[in-house]
């Protein structure tokens, strides 16, 4: 199927420090990313999107740059708290009549306390 | 307001058999989404439903379909199961399908094993 991103790699960080998880999409035509967090036994949960005309946007914590040039996403999270652990997924959303929702395959953040 | 409630959260199936699986959206949206999530594939879209039409759909066999109801709740079907069809499935729902994204909201899954 259609995928954005590689395979799931893992990163580990200190509690406190910086996060960057990394994507690569492949569809220059989407018009929307997200980040998404999803923990164990739950569904992914929202944490962040960007517009396709927008190269950065910032929220509570965490960043999102976007360049389109390369067709690359990154999620930035400032001091990095326990409760970040989880698997992080990039998203694009294409229109194709319907809106189509192609994740990334995921990125595994563990953080030490 | 209550979320997304996907019925069952388990369920153990065996090799040919079908399978339906049951998503209610929140109270209010009009828009469901199922995904197939494994480990290998990752998420994958299944198919999009909005007033009980299918505006679009994934790259799966036949084996794979859905519909929806008046009240906006959401089954997919899958028929003739095979062991690569063991997945967590999540639906999504968000307010409208319009001419601009509206976030996503997304169910806890259910978790279907093949044997």
């Amino acid at each position: 199927g259609e995928s954005v991103g590689l395979h799931l790699p893992t990163l580990s960080v200190q509690e406190g420090d910086n996060s960057i998880i990394n994507c690569a999409y492949s569809n220059s035509a989407s018009d929307y990313f997200i980040w998404y967090k999803q923990e164990s036994g739950k569904g992914p949960q929202f944490i962040i999107d960007i517009r396709s005309n927008m190269d950065k946007r910032q929220g509570q914590r965490v960043t999102v740059l976007l360049n389109k040039t390369v067709k690359h996403l990154s999620l930035q999270i400032a001091a990095t708290q326990p409760g970040d652990s989880a698997v992080y997924f990039c998203a694009e959303i294409v229109d194709t009549g319907g809106f189509k929702t192609i994740f990334g395959a995921g990125t595994r953040l563990f953080v030490k306390a | 307001k209550a979320g997304v409630t996907q019925t069952p959260r388990y369920l153990i199936k065996t090799r040919g058999q079908q399978v339906t699986l049951s998503c209610s959206p929140i109270s209010g949206h009009r828009s469901v989404s199922w995904y197939q999530q494994t480990p290998g594939q990752g998420l994958q879209f299944l198919f999009e439903y909005f007033s009980e039409t299918q505006r679009n759909k994934g790259n799966f066999p036949g084996r794979f379909s859905g519909r929806q109801f008046s009240n906006s709740r959401s089954e997919m079907n899958v028929s003739t199961l095979e062991l690569g069809d063991s997945a967590l499935y999540l639906c999504a729902s968000s307010l409208l399908a319009s001419s601009s994204y509206n976030e996503q909201f997304f169910g806890p899954g259910t978790r279907l094993t093949v044997l």
